[in-house]
C-alpha cells in the first residue's frame, strides 16, 4: 500500500549517460513535483505537474525532461548526465484541499562517475 | 525571492524539550510546513501553519507569527528516534497552483541518553 513509490532506489552510471527514473503515486493526488537533494542536504524544487501539465519549471538544465503520461505517474528523464548530477532526487505528491502537505517517495540517490 | 533560516545543528536530551526556530522572508506568505527527514529516507510531514497561533499534535507543536516572519517546532519529551533533521519550508506564493515548497537547509537534531 505504498503511496509513493520510485524507481530505481540507487542508480550508479558514467558521465554522458542517459537514465531515467519513474514515480507513481496511490493517492489519487493531482499535483506531483520532483526534488532535488544536493550534498548538503538542501532540497530544492526542479519541476510541478499539476493533472499532466507542466506547473513549474525551475532553473534546471534543459538535459532534465519531466514526463507524465497520467496524474499518477511523473518520471525523469536525464539525458549526457554530469558529474554534479549526483544527488537524491525525490518525487512527490500533494492533495487538492487543505494546506497542500506533500508526500514524498523514498528518494534515488543517483551517482554519476 | 524567498530566504528560510534555521539552525544548522542542535542538541539535547531525552525526554527534554527543544524549540527549533525559523525565520523567512517572502515577497508573500501561503503557508509555512515543518518536515522530518531521517538520515537515508524521505521527509515526512509534520505540521501545516497558515494562520497566526500553536497548532499542536501530540508531542509535536508548531507556532507561527506572520508578522515577524517566525516560526518554531517544539518537540516534547524527546526520544532517541527524534534524532533526524528538521525541515523549515514555505508555499510559493505567487499563486496557488504554484503548490511547490522552498525549503530550509534544515535543522539536524541529535537526542542523547
Amino acid at each position: 500500500d505504498t503511496a509513493v513509490s520510485q524507481t530505481p532506489k540507487y542508480l550508479v552510471t558514467q558521465m554522458g549517460n542517459d537514465k531515467s527514473i519513474k514515480c507513481e503515486q496511490n493517492l489519487g493526488h493531482d499535483t506531483m513535483y520532483w526534488y532535488k537533494q544536493d550534498s548538503k542536504k538542501f532540497l530544492k524544487i526542479m519541476f510541478s505537474y499539476n493533472n499532466k501539465e507542466l506547473i513549474i519549471n525551475e532553473t534546471v538544465p534543459n538535459r532534465f525532461s519531466p514526463k507524465s503520461p497520467d496524474k499518477a505517474h511523473l518520471n525523469l528523464h536525464i539525458n549526457s548526465l554530469e558529474l554534479g548530477d549526483s544527488a537524491v532526487y525525490f518525487c512527490a505528491s500533494s492533495t487538492r484541499t487543505g494546506g497542500y502537505e506533500q508526500y514524498f517517495g523514498p528518494g534515488t540517490r543517483l551517482t554519476v562517475t | 525571492g524567498q530566504n528560510i533560516d534555521q539552525p544548522t545543528e542542535m542538541t539535547a536530551t531525552e525526554g527534554a524539550i527543544v524549540q527549533i526556530n525559523c525565520t523567512y522572508q517572502t515577497s508573500g506568505f501561503n503557508g509555512l510546513f515543518w518536515y522530518q527527514q531521517h538520515a537515508g529516507e524521505a521527509p515526512t510531514f509534520l505540521s501545516y501553519n497558515v494562520l497566526d497561533g500553536l497548532e499542536e499534535k501530540g508531542r509535536f507543536s508548531s507556532f507561527l507569527s506572520r508578522s515577524k516572519g517566525y516560526s518554531y517546532l517544539l518537540l516534547k519529551e524527546l526520544q532517541m528516534k527524534d534524532s533526524a533533521s528538521y525541515l523549515c519550508a514555505v508555499r510559493d506564493p505567487r499563486d496557488t497552483g504554484r503548490r511547490a515548497l522552498t525549503f530550509g537547509s534544515g535543522t539536524r537534531l541529535q537526542v542523547q541518553p
